[in-house]
């Protein structure tokens, strides 16, 4: 069964320092999103990405945080400045454009990268 | 925005009984409830979903209810095993133009005692 990739694993870097994410998406998928998760708190959405653009973000997704697809296969998210409260699981997720059928609406989620700022 | 509250928190039972965890949402527009699964360190693992245009669905030993009216869904578990042990999460998203955003549950902690 595809799946959706995510590297690295675990990501320990020092505040202020960038960091990017990286995601491979189900092949046929053209809906992507990015989700964190602070230990022991719900999964909260942060972007939805469709057709080269960010189709809605939350209030969590300011200025330090961008998404690219920079070719065909992967969906990055990168913070810029990291600070203390940006630790957590950040989930990447690929939704498929069918029209109708039971896949239409199911988001498919990557194993997460735990990201580590100390 | 929307607004989907989970409740209990945590959630023992012992195994073969039932568990069950109910959830709300805000936004009468949501019609799409995904259930996932998460244990340790892992992935959010859709278990089963329900969409706004039905009341019931059921799955083995897993099933869902949707109230549209009173805004409420829950999950259902019988004959629960040790494996079931893990966090649950409900959530609620809608399709708006095709885009859309999954807003989860605070979560349960299911522990089943063997």
């Amino acid at each position: 069964e595809p799946e959706v990739t995510q590297t690295p694993s675990h990501q320990v870097t020092q505040m202020g320092q960038e960091v990017i994410l990286r995601c491979v998406p189900i092949s046929n998928h053209l809906y992507f999103y990015w989700y964190r998760q602070i230990l022991g708190q719900k999964v909260e959405f942060l972007v939805s990405f469709y057709n080269n653009e960010i189709s809605e973000k939350s209030e969590i997704f300011d200025d330090q945080f961008s998404v690219e697809r920079p070719d065909g296969s992967n969906f990055t998210l990168k913070i810029r400045s990291t600070k203390l409260e940006d630790s957590a699981m950040y989930f990447c997720a690929s939704r498929t454009l069918g029209a109708s059928g039971r896949t239409k609406n199911i988001q498919y989620f990557g194993a997460g990268t735990r990201l580590s700022v100390l | 925005g929307e607004n989907v509250e989970q409740h209990p928190s945590t959630l023992s039972v012992q195994e073969g009984d039932s568990a069950v965890i109910k959830c709300t949402y805000s936004d009468s527009a949501s019609n799409y409830f995904p259930w996932y699964k998460q244990e340790l360190g892992k992935r959010p693992q859709l278990i089963i979903d329900i969409r706004s245009n039905v009341g019931e669905k059921k799955d083995q030993r897993i099933a869902v209810t949707l109230n549209k009216t009173a805004k409420h869904f829950s999950l259902h578990i019988t004959e629960t095993q040790p494996e079931d042990s893990a966090v649950y999460f409900c959530a609620a998203s809608k399709d708006s133009g095709g885009y859309q955003k999954v807003t989860f549950g605070t979560g349960t902690k299911l522990q089943v005692i063997p």
